[in-house]
């Protein structure tokens, strides 16, 4: 089981808005920065979001982060067909003195 | 163009060994710190190891901690994961990446992985 926990799955229609939830604790999301991962099966993964709510250049602002305490999210708005992949959130953790990464949701988008 | 390219993967048995490497091009290959993650079939990612710039700070995740190496040439932009004692568990697609922020997990750019399949 992962440190970080993710629903499995997600699911959104066209153009509506999708949030993918990832639970920590004191020890990774509540001290740490998170970070957000696209990944397509069979390609590179993709950094979304950096520093809990950043967006590199070349990231759509379809695409938003948040963290509160020992938690996180993303959102995602104006869903696409191409947003249809596997989300991962991850950070630190001070515990395990390692990176963390969350179990991953698969976004269908119907 | 920043690319990171790696091979090595294949068909090993269980207690086998196997070298990755991840052929760095685009940028200034010592002057970043490096890592490996999997993911294991029908599983997510997985932080693996990492390496700093110059190569004297090494990290492992407690899985495959005592059976794995990382090291790195950076007159060749290569990075390299030694892996020994394999175990079916091993078995993933690895990628490699660049690091934004030394330990931290945030990495800008990704290989597109080599498959490591452990079995009898």
């Amino acid at each position: 089981q992962s440190v970080l926990t993710q629903p499995p799955s997600a699911s959104g229609t066209p153009g509506q808005r999708v949030t993918i939830s990832c639970s920590g604790s004191s020890s990774n999301i509540g001290s740490n920065y998170v970070f957000w991962y696209q990944h397509v099966p069979g390609t590179a993964p993709k950094r979304l979001i950096y520093r809990n709510n950043q967006r590199p250049s070349g990231v759509p602002d379809r695409f938003s982060g948040s963290k509160s305490g020992t938690s996180a999210s993303l959102a995602i708005s104006g869903l696409r067909s191409e947003d249809e992949a596997d989300y991962y959130c991850a950070t630190w953790d001070d515990s395990l003195s390692g990176p963390v990464f969350g179990g991953g949701t698969k976004l269908t988008v119907l | 163009e920043v690319q990171l390219v790696e091979s090595g993967g294949g068909l090993v048995q269980p207690g086998g060994s196997l070298r990755l490497s991840c052929a760095a091009s685009g940028f200034t290959f010592s002057s970043y710190w490096m890592h490996w993650v999997r993911q294991t079939p029908g599983k997510g990612l997985v932080w693996v190891s990492r390496l700093n710039s110059d190569g004297s700070r090494e990290g492992y995740a407690d899985s495959v901690k005592g059976r794995f190496t990382i090291s790195r040439d950076n007159a060749k932009n290569t990075l390299y994961l030694q892996m020994n004692s394999l175990r079916a568990e091993d078995t993933a697609v690895y990628y490699c990446a660049r690091g934004v922020y030394g330990d931290y997990p945030e990495f800008d750019y990704w290989g597109q992985g080599t498959l490591v399949t452990v079995s009898s």
